[in-house]
Formats: C-alpha cells, sequence, structure tokens
C-alpha cells in the first residue's frame, strides 16, 4: 500500500546552518507530496506541496521538489531559524486512494542559538 | 475563513466517563478525518467521512470509540468509556478533493 517513510528525529542544528529532512515514498499511481509543520501545542500546517514529478514546492524559506525516479520530496532550507523549530511530517494523496492522507511519523527539529 | 474548529481545546476527565469532542470543518469541504497523536504511536488515522459517510473507521481502536457526522458542518467523536490509555491529543482536519488537509488545533484529552 501507500506509505511514507521519512529521517528519524531529532535534529538538532545552530542557527543559520542548512537543512535537509528526507522523504521517500511508496505509492501506485501519481500521488501529490506535501510537507506539513506542527508547531508545539498546535495542529499541523500545510508548509509546501507538489502535485506532478519535478515540481517544486517552497514556502517560508523551505524547498522540497517531487523526484519520480528517485520516489523522494525532501525538504531542505538554507539557513534555518530558532523560529523553525517544531516537527516536520511528510505526506501523500493519491487518487487511487481518494482523499486519505498518509503521513510519515515526523521529525523533530530543534534550532538554537 | 475560520478554519477548522475544534472543541474542547482542553478536556480533563474520570476513567469510565463518557467523552465527546466536536469538530467542525471549513465549509465546502466534503472530506472529514479525526486522528489521534501520542508521544509513542505518532498520528494515528482513526476515521474518515466522504460527504458525511463514513469511509474507513479500520483505526476506530475498539467499540467504545464513535464518530457520527450528521451533516457537512458538525461532527463527534465519542468514547464510552474512556479509560486512562485514551489520553492523546485528537485531530480533526478537513479537505476538498484534491487539495491538501486543514487542521484543527486540536482537543487534549486526558482521563485519570
Amino acid at each position: 500500500g501507500d506509505s511514507v517513510t521519512q529521517m528519524e528525529g531529532p535534529v538538532t542544528l545552530s542557527e543559520e546552518a542548512f537543512l535537509t529532512i528526507n522523504c521517500t515514498y511508496t505509492a501506485t499511481g501519481y500521488p501529490s507530496l506535501f510537507w506539513y509543520v506542527q508547531y508545539p501545542g498546535e495542529g499541523l500546517q500545510l508548509l509546501l506541496k507538489a502535485t506532478k514529478a519535478d515540481d517544486k514546492g517552497s514556502n517560508k524559506g523551505f524547498e522540497a521538489t517531487y523526484r519520480k525516479e528517485t520516489t523522494s520530496f525532501h525538504l531542505e532550507k538554507g539557513s534555518v531559524q530558532v523560529s523553525d523549530s517544531a516537527v516536520y511530517f511528510c505526506a501523500l494523496s493519491s487518487p487511487n486512494t481518494g482523499n486519505q492522507f498518509y503521513f510519515g511519523t515526523g521529525t523533530s527539529l530543534t534550532v538554537i542559538p | 475563513d475560520a478554519g477548522v474548529i475544534q472543541s474542547p481545546r482542553h478536556e480533563v476527565t474520570e476513567m469510565g466517563q463518557e467523552v465527546t469532542l466536536r469538530c467542525k470543518p471549513i465549509s465546502g469541504h466534503n472530506s472529514l478525518f479525526w486522528y489521534r497523536q501520542t508521544m509513542m504511536r505518532g498520528l494515528e488515522l482513526l476515521i474518515y467521512f466522504n460527504n458525511n459517510v463514513p469511509i474507513d473507521d479500520s483505526g476506530m481502536p475498539e467499540d467504545r470509540f464513535s464518530a457520527k457526522m450528521p451533516n457537512a458542518s458538525f461532527s463527534t467523536l465519542k468514547i464510552q468509556p474512556s479509560e486512562p490509555r485514551d489520553s492523546a491529543v485528537y485531530f480533526c482536519a478537513s479537505t476538498l478533493t484534491g487539495y491538501g488537509y486543514t487542521f484543527g488545533s486540536g482537543t487534549r484529552l486526558t482521563v485519570v
């Protein structure tokens, strides 16, 4: 079945460091891919998305490119800030499964000054 | 739009009591999802509805859990009787076909 695998955390970085959180997926058909962010005490918020191969989603300095050949959707940011500390979830939605989303287990990021 | 609205934000109850969590999805969204989040198990899908009809409830842990969606603007998740292991944050999310989920702020349930 459809699934998402993302890198284990927690991840701790210094401010202005480069961030990569790996995400790979398994799906039949052509899924849409998403990154969600959860700040402490809040629900998940959509960070960015890509709906077809080679699309790049971007928001708030974060980017991820839909790579069909490697079935990946890695999240990157060139210079993280303390305010980026949160849990990041990779997710997919496939036409074969209606509106249901499949989430990864989440990666906790802490950015220290 | 006010987003997905969940109530209450926090609930503390005694073991054995009935608990009802409420969700108002975004107007116009045709699917609604209930998730449970814990440190141990992460984010778990409990049940989801399309056009008010339950589609998949295989994630509901046991018969103590039930969910309803009487109309397009309201859903409830009920636990009866509640147990300490039900303590978690419960999220509701809604979506329109082809778009991403919008999550509510969650209900933090503590069963003592």
